[in-house]
């Protein structure tokens, strides 16, 4: 079964700092990848996403991804954080049509 | 609607009480999923609806949980007999038959059983 993994729980940075969220994913079969963001006590956002074609996604607010077959990796960033873009990030992948998420990251940005 | 329309937003209920949690889908979605978030569990994936297709209830944590789609719109999720553990927030999302890998996510029903 397909599946991600998130390296880092919980990530500070400083305003207009840059931040980079790690996501490594394991998939025998084709890959499809996404991140989301949650806001406190809002749904997910759909921030960006991999189906195909350029390895670098280019996604809302600012956000970029790398999708990295070789290290199997799908690492969101970001050059610039805003204290707005605090929030829990969640990658993802999905299998058909089911989606299967990682634990998420904590995003705490400070001035 | 413009997006996917959860409620309550908000329950508490006492344990062994039986809830139901709605879902309204974006207009033309034709696929329906349920999540539930809670702490230490992370996202899990609890049912999928698809047309007229039987759906994936895979997901689904015992007996007690159900769901239906009614005339492949409108979701509604049922717990009963509710217990402590169910305790968590239900998410609710769409996807249209063109991005079917892309889901819109309503913001969620906070579920307290005492």
């Amino acid at each position: 079964a397909q599946s991600v993994t998130q390296l880092d729980s919980q990530v500070p940075v400083f305003e207009e700092a840059p931040v980079e969220l790690r996501c490594n994913y394991s998939s025998s079969v084709s890959v499809y990848l996404f991140w989301y963001v949650q806001y406190p006590n809002q749904g997910l956002q759909l921030l960006l996403k991999y189906l195909s074609g350029s390895t670098l996604v280019k996604g809302i607010n600012g956000f970029e991804a790398e999708f990295n077959k070789s290290q199997t990796s799908f690492h969101l960033r970001k050059p610039s954080v805003h204290i707005s873009d605090t929030a829990e990030y969640f990658c993802a992948t999905s299998n058909d049509y089911k989606l299967s998420f990682g634990a998420g990251t904590t995003v705490t940005v400070r001035a | 609607g413009a997006g996917v329309s959860q409620s309550p937003s908000n329950k508490v209920t006492e344990k062994g009480k039986d809830v139901e949690l709605r879902c309204d889908p974006i207009s033309g979605h034709t696929a329906l999923y349920w999540y539930r978030q809670s702490l230490g569990q992370g996202l899990e994936f609890l049912i999928y609806f698809q047309g007229n297709s039987a759906p994936d209830k895979s997901g689904l944590p015992s007996d007690r949980f159900s769901a239906e789609r009614t005339g492949g719109s409108v979701s509604t999720l049922t717990i009963q007999r509710t217990q402590q553990e169910d305790s968590a927030v239900y998410l609710c999302a769409s996807s249209a038959p063109a991005e079917a890998n892309v889901l819109t996510f309503g913001a969620g029903s906070r579920l307290t059983v005492l």
